[in-house]
């Protein structure tokens, strides 16, 4: 199965600054996926991410505060921008692998302070 | 929201069976149902998934009603390390629901 690695596994940010979680795949992948999880709570979606097209947002969610990056088939960056104690969240990322369903990033866990 | 209902909770007994239900009345032709897995502080585990017919892995099985508007995640004998919070969620969608924390008891 597909093997992401995601960074950063955790930090601890100032409100107001910006964010970038990074996330490779070790295989090309079509479609990306980007989740919230607060304490507690199941997943919930953020965007979908198709690489050479803009990324899909769910409801709740916009682009000027969480731009994503998708420039390759392996790699995509979700940032979380001006941020406030209001994101402290897990951020994780997912992606479709070809035999086993969906392949889940270990997450970063971020604290707003 | 999500497509899928669960039950919140369940409880087993350690080397017992567990079936975990799920509805999902809305599924589509082309949706394939896909169950997961999230232990403390990991993210999701992929189970297991199926379309029309019955799926078994060395994980579980997976059960579809003839009708698919409901399916049954069966875990043959729990163990300790199957806690956690089980969910179905249908691959065209990709909304989790709550899920269903299951507990096992030793």
């Amino acid at each position: 199965s597909a093997v992401i690695s995601q960074k950063p596994s955790r930090d601890i940010c100032q409100r107001g600054t910006s964010l970038t979680i990074q996330c490779q795949v070790d295989s090309q992948v079509t479609m990306m996926f980007w989740y919230r999880q607060q304490p507690g709570q199941s997943l919930t979606l953020i965007a979908t991410a198709n690489q050479g097209s803009e990324a899909t947002y769910e409801s709740g969610f916009v682009i000027d505060k969480f731009p994503i990056s998708r420039p390759n088939l392996t790699f995509s960056t979700l940032t979380v921008s001006n941020m406030s104690p209001e994101d402290s969240s897990i951020y994780l990322c997912s992606v479709l692998d070809r035999y086993d369903g969906y392949t889940f990033g270990s997450g970063t866990r971020l604290t707003v302070v | 929201d999500a497509k899928t209902t669960q039950p919140n909770s369940m409880e087993s007994n350690e080397e017992e069976p567990v079936h975990l239900p799920c509805n999902h009345s809305t599924i589509s032709g082309t949706d394939y149902i896909h169950w997961y897995r999230q232990l403390p502080s990991q993210g999701p585990e992929y189970v297991i998934h199926g379309l029309t017919s019955n799926v078994n892995n060395r994980m579980a099985s997976l059960a579809i009603a003839e009708d698919r508007k409901s399916s049954t995640l069966i875990l043959h004998r729990a163990t300790l390390r199957d806690a956690a919070v089980y969910y179905c969620i249908l691959n065209n969608d990709m909304r989790f629901g709550a899920g269903t924390r299951l507990t096992v008891k030793p």
